[in-house]
């Protein structure tokens, strides 16, 4: 089946200590997206990505870093200087244009 | 599961019920709309989208209005079923051309039996 794969489920975070979010799509979508979602708010862009090797910053940015070498795979890392970092990471894919965004099923991180 | 949002705007309906959720939206060179069902401790589902050259548009059990005048945007549900019970986010694309999606804060639908 297609779809966008999210792990892990739950990350924890130590103090200073940089952490790195999967998501694969076998979709064959051009674009890639990372979300991120607070209790009692929507989703904010973190980052995005309409082809390989290319990504620009989204709504905020700091403290996180992207790489997009392949098609199918946009990872995320969650830098120490990201200083409120516990949240639900939402990476979602879709063909370039005005398409649905399709998600996958996201990756809570706490500070341990 | 975890919770999707704590403070969320409800909707109460009876199981059967037709719902309505609306959206107002904050930019008028938005082209593009989504409607999202989110379930707890799960990612965002795709119900339906419009775009701006449209007014109105059905699914299955769903339709989308659009009022471009007021900005708003509306979906309805019809014979609303305990499964339908969600947090739904609608989204704008902005009008920039690069799919770039901003979403409302949602609304919690709670169906009771």
């Amino acid at each position: 089946d297609g779809g966008i794969t999210q792990s892990p489920k739950y990350l924890f975070r130590k103090e200073g200590q940089n952490v790195t979010l999967s998501c694969e799509q076998n979709l064959n979508h051009d674009a890639m997206y990372w979300y991120r979602q607070d209790p009692g708010q929507g989703l904010r862009l973190i980052y995005y990505s309409q082809i390989v090797n290319d990504f620009q910053k989204g709504d905020i940015a700091e403290g996180y870093s992207v790489s997009r070498e392949k098609k199918e795979s946009f990872p995320l890392t969650v830098t120490s200087a990201q200083k409120n970092p516990t949240a639900f990471y939402l990476c979602a894919s879709s063909y370039r244009g005005n398409q649905p965004q399709h998600f996958g099923d996201g990756t809570r991180l706490s500070i341990l | 599961g975890e919770s999707v949002g704590l403070h969320l705007p409800t909707l109460s309906v009876q199981e059967g019920d037709n719902s309505i959720i609306n959206c107002a939206y904050s930019n008028s060179a938005s082209d593009y709309f989504i409607w999202y069902k989110q379930e707890s401790g799960k990612g965002p589902q795709f119900i339906i989208d419009i775009r701006s050259n449209m007014d109105k548009r059905q699914g299955q059990r769903v339709t989308v209005l659009l009022n471009k005048t007021v900005k708003h945007l509306s979906l309805q549900i019809a014979a609303t079923q305990p499964g339908d019970s969600a947090v739904y986010f609608c989204a704008e694309n902005g009008g920039g051309g690069y799919n770039k999606l901003i979403f409302g804060a949602g609304t919690r639908l709670a169906v009771h039996p």
